[in-house]
């Protein structure tokens, strides 16, 4: 399978607890795009990545949530302190720049719920 | 905050059928796209349309972009009881920047 990948893909957690998101993006692509997603709404964009440099970030990533992508390749996304507000699910994208487009291919998601 | 919005928001249509589903959208553009989504799964790109193109078209699907109206609709003919899902619109402002997404349409194939 060469789509994007998402681990894990459910996460139960107890609130204060520290959680940590991993995606693989489709293996040419150089960008990365986080986004969040809550019950009956359409995905929220977080940050994004071209290559290792974070770009651009959301005014919803509070100072509780930390994105990386050392290496260019996978990404990881922390978030801290975890609060119930955090339960949703958060997508990865993947693409390449081209001039004319630039079609995200998402991955299957991680599922959150903080108790 | 939602770019777009969906109309409707839910859609019921028998196997056979065609569904329609509509986006507006606030801001200039440089594409949008549609996805869809099965419950509790991840988005699966459908269909990119550029802002200088009017009309594109992918197997049973058919999008339209009027950018006059800042508007976009999705038509799928002759559904089938696996098009049951969320579709949403998505667009883009600037070169291979973040997607902001419309609210969604959620479309139940009934056979």
């Amino acid at each position: 399978d060469t789509g994007v990948s998402q681990n894990p893909r459910h996460k139960i957690t107890k609130r204060g607890q520290n959680v940590t998101f991993r995606c693989d993006p489709i293996s040419e692509h150089n960008r990365l795009y986080w986004y969040r997603q809550t019950l009956g709404q359409g995905p929220e964009f977080l940050t994004y990545f071209q290559n290792e440099a974070q770009l651009e970030k959301s005014r919803l990533l509070s100072d509780r949530f930390s994105a990386e992508r050392p290496k260019g390749s996978f990404s990881t996304l922390e978030i801290q302190r975890t609060e119930q507000g955090d339960s949703a699910m958060y997508l990865c994208a993947s693409s390449l720049e081209h001039k004319a487009r630039d079609t995200q291919y998402f991955g299957p998601g991680t599922r959150l719920t903080v108790l | 905050s939602q770019q777009g919005e969906e109309d409707p928001q839910a859609l019921s249509i028998q196997e056979g059928e065609n569904a329609t589903m509509n986006c507006s959208y606030k801001t200039s553009i440089n594409n949008l796209q549609w996805y869809r989504q099965n419950s509790g799964r991840g988005l699966v790109h459908l269909i990119l349309i550029r802002s200088n193109e009017r009309e594109k078209h992918s197997g049973r699907l058919r999008v339209t972009l009027d950018t006059s109206k800042k508007s976009s609709s999705l038509l799928i003919t002759a559904s089938r009881a696996a098009d049951t899902a969320s579709y949403f619109c998505a667009t883009d402002g600037a070169a291979g920047n973040k997607l902001t997404f419309g609210g969604g349409t959620r479309v139940l194939v009934k056979p």
